[in-house]
């Protein structure tokens, strides 16, 4: 089964707009994080945002934030004042632990955002 | 400044042939991990290790190995037995130590069957 989905293949937005990217997970797992990264046309992927189970308040980082809805297991990247250098493949993520105790993550299948002039 | 190197960017290979994707780090991180990204799949884990001389297969390991008898150095070996190897594959580590931190990637390589 899917654990990190995101149903949005590609996005539009205007310049200086804001968006919102959607990510939904599935876990049995008390303890999680949750992870957005861009990844650019050069291939790099950047890390922007960490979310915690246990975090009581939204996660943000510049024009960053994440709508983060427990009940719902939603973990919504939102970016605010759209610019054109946000023109990226966008993947959610989630921290999972192994069966020996180690940690790996889990990436969605991504959404291509793209900011018009 | 810290980072990790992916080497080559591009990589040819002939059916049959075995090749050896690099990837170096100087971030002192403990646990470095090994990505593949197709088209529309987002990306699966091939291998992982957490420390020394210590490594465990992910999602698809089938047709890769790896060693990691370094802590910087994590290379992967994409064999003949993997069918369908061309793709982009992404080496990532992160600290061990801190369970909120990020992964950090290199650059990529993008492997050709030719």
């Amino acid at each position: 089964a899917q654990k990190i989905t995101q149903t949005q293949p590609g996005m539009f937005v205007q310049e200086k707009e804001a968006v919102t990217l959607d990510c939904t997970y599935d876990t049995s797992d008390p303890s999680y994080g949750l992870f957005w990264y861009k990844q650019p046309s050069s291939g790099e992927m950047i890390f922007l945002i960490y979310q915690g189970s246990y975090d009581q308040q939204n996660a943000t980082e510049g024009r960053y934030s994440l709508n983060f809805q427990k009940a719902r297991k939603s973990a919504n990247l939102v970016i605010s004042a759209s610019q054109l250098g946000d023109s990226a493949m966008y993947f959610c993520a989630m921290r999972e632990e192994t069966t020996s105790g180690t940690y790996k993550y889990i990436f969605g299948t991504g959404t291509r955002l793209k900011v018009l002039a | 400044d810290g980072g990790i190197t992916q080497s080559p960017k591009y990589l040819f290979r002939k059916e049959g042939q075995n090749v050896t994707l690099s990837c170096e780090q100087n971030l002192n991180h403990d646990a470095m991990y090994w990505y593949r990204q197709d088209p529309g799949q987002g990306l699966r884990l091939i291998y992982y290790s957490q420390i020394v001389n210590d490594f465990q297969k992910g999602d698809i390991a089938e047709g890769y190995s790896v060693s990691r008898e370094k802590k910087e150095s994590f290379p992967l070996t994409v064999t003949s037995a993997q069918k369908n190897p061309t793709a982009f594959y992404l080496c990532a580590s992160r600290r061990t130590e801190v369970s909120n931190y990020g992964y950090t990637f290199g650059s990529g390589t993008r492997l050709t069957v030719v």
